[in-house]
């Protein structure tokens, strides 16, 4: 049973312009939620997170946005640059901490082209 | 501060053999998690292991267990292989309560 859903296996989309990577979960028990970035070769490195407490949190060109009722979140990467080209994992968690059982998506592929 | 290191970064292994993968932790952090990434998946808990015990696992068979030392490395045991347990095996470190840091993985493949 796939608790947390990336349905689109990839996304391209052109530099300067938004990318929107979404996740959906079907756990009503995660009450923290991370994005993981990851180049060939390397381990995911996070990038940014965001609790259930929230329904939006920033970094740079990072945001996060929570729908709790829809069980949904998305990434928004603003403007898009061609080294945020990577697959991007949304993880869950549950039990108030950003530690712990990671539950992964399948992954997004994002390409940005120059 | 060298981060996360596995070794080895590769492996290639025969169905039935045994296999060890170790972990070392980011300076600093205690708690030691395994996961596996099959190809075009997500990466998939194994266990976690804080104070040398076991903390958490995921729904992997007995065949896999694992082992953290006093200076909170950490090993992977896979025993009996099999060819699906063909994948990208993760390691990731943390304070109990904290960020995890990943590894660069080992690449397992059986054959």
């Amino acid at each position: 049973d796939q608790q947390v859903k990336q349905n689109s296996p990839s996304l391209s989309v052109q530099e300067g312009r938004i990318s929107i990577l979404n996740c959906d979960y079907t756990n009503s028990m995660f009450d923290y939620f991370l994005w993981y970035k990851k180049y060939p070769a390397e381990g995911p490195t996070f990038l940014i997170s965001i609790s259930s407490i929230k329904d939006k949190n920033e970094d740079g060109r990072f945001t996060v946005f929570l729908n709790k009722s829809a069980k949904h979140l998305s990434l928004h990467i603003v403007p898009s640059q061609p080294g945020d080209s990577a697959v991007y994992f949304c993880a869950a968690l549950h039990g108030s901490s950003n530690t712990g059982k990671l539950i992964f998506g399948q992954g997004t592929t994002l390409q940005v082209k120059p | 501060d060298a981060g996360v290191t596995q070794s080895p970064t590769h492996l290639i292994k025969t169905r039935g053999q045994q296999v060890t993968l170790r972990c070392s932790p980011k300076s600093g952090h205690d708690t030691v998690s395994w996961y596996q990434q099959a190809l075009g998946q997500g990466p998939q808990f194994i266990f976690q292991y804080y104070e040398e015990e076991e903390r958490q696992r995921g729904n992997f068979p007995d065949r896999f267990s694992g082992h953290q030392f006093p200076n909170y490395s950490s090993e992977l045991n896979v025993n009996a292989l099999l060819l699906g347990d063909s994948a990208l095996y993760l390691c990731a470190s943390s304070l109990l309560q904290g960020e995890a840091f990943f590894g660069q993985g080992t690449r397992l493949t059986v054959v």
